[in-house]
């Protein structure tokens, strides 16, 4: 298995909405990241996972919680975004934080706050 | 400055053209220089990853890197429409704080024309 799998692959929710986006990879690479790419736009790091431990943090609002329950799983929380929060969230793994040899992503979560 | 740059065209070529997509960097640490491929409303795919200065082939593509001139190369013989995508290229930071992010350049959306 080769492929890093994300749920749900579209997600529309309102401001005061609670919702989760999952990301899972079985390669048995130890880092994992969440990275937002708006329309047109390179992808911008948000969290790196290492060892299931949260390793960089890039100044991310609190309404963007991530959480690592184990080396295959990545989450990330999400709680009273705002309109500008609409973009799509990519998961990434590797096998060490820093892997010179590649990342692989996800397809993405396209989301849409309203 | 910016880690990476690239000119985001767009590029439009006819089927069986020779491209030529190209990215600057300012860091002459950096030792691993990536290409990722991105169809519309998908997640990056990585395309090749190069180490130092040289060249890679694989099938119809060559990634080339030159550290004098800090000037990375992407090449693709006999284009075919379905290479219509938006080529980033990504450069990995290797040490210290920064460890675990990539530095994507802005993206160069291809078209290929049958």
């Amino acid at each position: 298995d080769t492929e890093v799998t994300q749920t749900p692959k579209h997600l529309v929710m309102g401001m005061t909405n609670k919702k989760s986006l999952k990301c899972e990879q079985h390669m048995g690479h130890r880092a994992m990241y969440w990275y937002k790419q708006k329309a047109k736009k390179p992808p911008e790091l948000m969290f790196v996972y290492s060892y299931e431990k949260l390793s960089i943090n890039e100044s991310v609002p609190s309404r963007f919680s991530p959480e690592c329950p184990n080396s295959s799983l990545l989450n990330l929380h999400l709680h009273a975004l705002q309109p500008e929060d609409s973009a799509l969230y990519l998961c990434a793994s590797s096998e060490d934080q820093g892997s010179d040899y590649g990342y692989t992503f996800g397809s993405g979560t396209r989301l849409t706050v309203v | 400055q910016k880690e990476v740059e690239q000119d985001p065209g767009p590029l439009s070529v006819p089927e069986g053209a020779i491209v030529s997509l190209n990215c600057t960097y300012s860091n002459s640490a950096f030792q691993y220089f990536m290409w990722y491929r991105q169809y519309s409303r998908k997640g990056p795919e990585l395309l090749m990853y190069t180490y130092s200065s040289g060249n890679k082939e694989d099938g119809r593509f060559t990634a080339q890197v030159d550290k004098s001139s800090k000037y990375i190369s992407l090449f693709i013989r006999d284009s075919q429409p379905s290479d219509s995508a938006t080529y980033l290229c990504a450069i990995p930071a290797d040490r210290g704080s920064t460890l675990g992010r990539l530095y994507f350049g802005r993206g160069t959306q291809l078209t290929v024309w049958p």
